[in-house]
């Protein structure tokens, strides 16, 4: 059975400060994509990135970077200079191809204090 | 590009009534999920449809809980009836294709209270 746990309940920083939220996924498959979905106050949960098995490269997007780890079976999301805007609940989340539907872990509440 | 939208927004119902929801994914999208949020955790799929058929509903309790999607577009979600455990946000995604890789947009989601 595919599961994501996202161990960080909450945490709190300080704008500019640099924050990690992890992930660590289970799963049988060994092909999968792995995503991360960001749920700011107003609800809706918006796409940030999805990886697949088979693609172990590191991403970079502006002050976001992804760390893919199949050895240790985990999707770190970094956030760099963290801003009051990226408050919010974010949720890392598996789709396993034989499983046929994804999972979401339980998220990380992320909050920014000017 | 219209987004996902679900109506109502909220709902408050007294436990043992019916309730339904829909959903109107974004054009030419082929699959709808619809997801069960409880406070404090993750979205849980309910059931998923790729164009009008079932792909997934392992998760959906059949004994109170039914969805269609006719025509392969709009989707309603129906609880019937409903107890107190059913408060949550229901949510409705759709993607381009049944491919797992694809992410899913999702709506802003119908707050139900079951009092």
């Amino acid at each position: 059975a595919q599961k994501v746990t996202q161990a960080q309940t909450e945490i709190s920083v300080v704008e500019k400060e640099d924050v990690t939220l992890d992930c660590v996924y289970e799963t049988r498959d060994t092909t999968y994509y792995l995503f991360w979905y960001k749920q700011p106050p107003s609800g809706e949960l918006v796409f940030l990135i999805r990886r697949n098995s088979f693609d172990e490269q590191n991403e970079i997007s502006g002050r976001y970077s992804w760390n893919f780890q199949k050895s240790t079976s985990s999707f770190n999301f970094t956030i760099t200079a963290s801003q009051v805007v990226d408050s919010a609940v974010y949720f890392c989340a598996l789709s396993e191809i034989n499983a046929g539907k994804s999972t979401f872990g339980d998220g990380t509440t992320l909050t920014v204090k000017p | 590009e219209a987004g996902v939208a679900q109506s109502p927004r909220y709902k408050i119902i007294e436990k043992r009534q019916s309730v339904a929801f829909w959903c109107n994914p974004i054009s030419g999208h082929a699959t709808l999920y619809w997801y069960q949020q409880i406070l404090g955790q993750g979205p849980k799929l309910l059931i998923q449809f790729q164009n009008n058929g079932v792909v997934d509903d392992s998760q959906l309790p059949k004994d109170r809980f039914s969805a269609e999607r006719l025509k392969g577009v709009d989707s309603t979600l129906k609880i019937q009836p409903a107890k107190l455990e059913d408060s949550a946000v229901y949510l409705c995604a759709s993607s381009l294709e049944g491919v797992l890789g694809n992410e899913q947009y999702f709506g802003p989601g119908t707050r139900l209270t079951v009092t």
